[in-house]
This record gives C-alpha cells, structure tokens and sequence, in this order.
C-alpha cells in the first residue's frame, strides 16, 4: 500500500516551461520532505514543510503544504536541464519514521 | 571528508549467500535507516534505528537483521538472500527531528 501518490508519474519538457509535481495522501503528515534525486545517487533533501498552507521557495522551485497537511505540490518555474531528476516527497510517519511516494520522474530537454 | 558511506557500491552474490551492507557516518547522527529502493515501489523501510543498540523493523524486513553496536555504524546483513532482494539499498541518518535524512550512496546488490 503506498501511502503517498505522485503524479505525474513522467515528466518530459522543454527548457523554459513550467511544471507542477502532486504528492497526495489520504493520511495527515505532521511534516512533509521534497527529495531530488539523480541516477547513481542517493535523494537529496530539497525542503521540509510543517505547517498547513505553507508555501517555501528555493529559487525557481516553490513548494507548497496542503492546508489538510494531506497533500503538497511543487512547482518549478523555466525549467532548466539542470532540473532533471526524480522528485520524491516524504511524509512524516510515527516515530521519526518517513513515507516516501514513488516519485515524479522529470526530464528537461535542451 | 564527513558525511555518510556505504559499501560496497556494487554487489553481486548468488542465491542462500549472506551478505552484509555497510553504512558509516561521521555526524553521531541518533538515527540510522536502512531503505531499498524498487522500480515502482520508491523507497521502503527495512529497519531504523534510534540509538546504538536500539533497532526496530520497518515494512519490509523479512530476510533482513541488523545491528547497531556503535552509533557511526548500521550494518545490514540478508541472511539468506534470495532474488526478490535484488535492489538498489540506501542508508539515512538523520540528528533531530527538524531535519531530513541525509543518504549515502546506495549499494546495488543484484542476486543471481
């Protein structure tokens, strides 16, 4: 069972657009986490969100927590090849325990 | 130069073997985690631990035991490894509970 779904599952797109990744659960987090992660590599913490309706920015990347604490998106404005890489979000389980979704897998064309 | 290490990178053993993983962080991070990673299935939990000596079993911990004697080190042993074990294998600390994880590299173990 996995309890965070993300969507969409591929993402292929030019340089320059923008884009939205959703992470979405039937669960309430007491904290979400954005990963990036590229091939060969372990994820790297992007952000940690903690409040209902927090919105966080990281340069051209905004990150926000659904005001239910269920849900989160981010979004990446004028998207650069540098981008490329898979998104993964985290909940926050019992004990210091996350849930990872499986992912938003996001290629940035030249 | 600090941070958190795994190894070996690469793995291959065949099926009955035992094998362990190991993870090595320089930080005394409280927390150690041990993840795999599948396509389709993002990372799963194998086992946390919280300080040395104390480990508990995450969703997918069949075939698998660990160990924390010291708190820089989270072994990782199959018992018996089998071919649903091939993966990708992360490790994660993590010192407080305003952090993330931070994650080693990752041990590619294909059994055969």
């Amino acid at each position: 069972t996995q309890l965070l779904e993300q969507s969409p599952q591929f993402l292929s797109i030019q340089e320059g657009e923008n884009l939205t990744v959703y992470c979405n659960s039937s669960s309430v987090f007491s904290s979400l986490q954005w990963y990036r992660q590229e091939p060969g590599e372990g994820p790297v913490l992007l952000v940690t969100v903690v409040t209902g309706g927090e919105v966080k920015k990281l340069k051209r990347l905004t990150f926000q927590f659904g005001d239910a604490r269920k849900d989160s998106s981010l979004h990446i404005t004028a998207a650069q090849p540098g981008d490329t890489g898979l998104y993964l979000c985290a909940g926050a389980g019992g004990f210091n325990k996350f849930y990872f979704g499986s992912g938003t897998k996001l290629n940035v064309k030249p | 130069d600090a941070g958190i290490t795994q190894s070996p990178r690469y793995k291959i053993t065949e099926t009955g073997r035992q094998v362990t993983l190991m993870c090595h962080q320089t930080w005394s991070h409280s927390y150690m985690f041990w993840y795999r990673q599948d396509l389709g299935h993002g990372l799963r939990l194998i086992y946390y631990s919280a300080a040395a000596d104390i480990t508990d079993k995450g969703e997918v911990s069949d075939g698998y035991v660990v160990s924390r004697s010291k708190t820089e080190n989270f072994p990782l042993t199959l018992e018996s490894a089998t071919r649903s074990q091939t993966s990708v294998y992360f490790c994660a600390s993590r010192g407080s509970l305003s952090y993330g994880y931070t994650f080693g590299s990752g041990t590619r173990l294909t059994v055969v």
